[in-house]
């Protein structure tokens, strides 16, 4: 089983900051990672596939970014509704799909 | 844009069996998605536990040791998950979700489920 491990577990940031997040493998996993964004009391939401495909609609500001065992999700200027808790998946080598343990992005 | 809505008992006792079910609000159930179940146990993260293709394959996590059971009914438009033998650590938010690949760009509001006597 790949297991994703994501870091900060929680990263405090002041609106219009850069926010940077990590999630990296156990193992490669090409550039099969997503990553969603989940908000308390609402469904998740994909953000990025394929490592850095952003979903429609999705914001400019938000990027996905590496390959084999490193990932990033950038957020370039954090705005009020991006708090929440951020999740990577891999869908390299399943089953199992696994998640990784979520970034917590609150407000500084 | 796919709704999907879960619906369960929301109280399950230890060692029964809990049934849950997505309703999908359009025909995209008999076109090519996966249809998965994942859940969130309190203060956790998220868990993948099973998908189904649509051409019925079908794959479970590890962690149900060999619990679970997902289906579908394209007549009613459905997709349902059966665990038995549920225990306290069932209990979690379990969503629906689906995706062209593993990959899930729908989801449902998710559907409470406790665990207890």
């Amino acid at each position: 089983e790949i297991v994703l491990t994501q870091s900060p577990a929680t990263l405090s940031v002041s609106p219009g900051e850069r926010a940077t997040l990590s999630c990296r493998a156990s193992q490669s996993v090409s550039i099969n990672v997503a990553w969603y964004q989940h908000k308390p009391g609402q469904a998740p939401r994909l953000l990025i596939s394929g490592a850095s495909t952003r979903a429609t609609g999705l914001p400019a500001r938000f990027s996905g970014s590496g390959s084999g065992t490193d990932f990033t999700l950038t957020i370039s200027s954090v705005q009020s509704e991006d708090f929440a808790v951020y999740y990577c998946q891999q869908y390299n080598d399943w089953p199992p799909l696994t998640f990784g343990g979520g970034t917590k992005v609150e407000i500084k | 844009q796919v709704q999907l809505q879960e619906s369960g008992p929301g109280l399950v006792r230890p060692s029964e069996t809990l049934s849950l079910t997505c309703a999908v609000s359009d025909n995209s159930i008999s076109s090519p998605y996966y249809w998965a179940w994942i859940r969130q146990s309190p203060g956790k993260g998220l868990e993948w536990i099973a998908i189904i293709y649509y051409s019925g394959t079908t794959y479970y996590s590890p962690s149900l040791k060999s619990r679970g059971t997902i289906s579908f009914d394209m007549s009613k438009k459905h997709i349902s998950l059966r665990l038995t033998s549920v225990t306290a650590t069932d209990t979690a938010l379990y969503y629906c979700a689906r995706g062209r690949g593993p990959v899930f760009d729908s989801w449902g509001q998710g559907t409470l489920v406790t665990v207890s006597s």
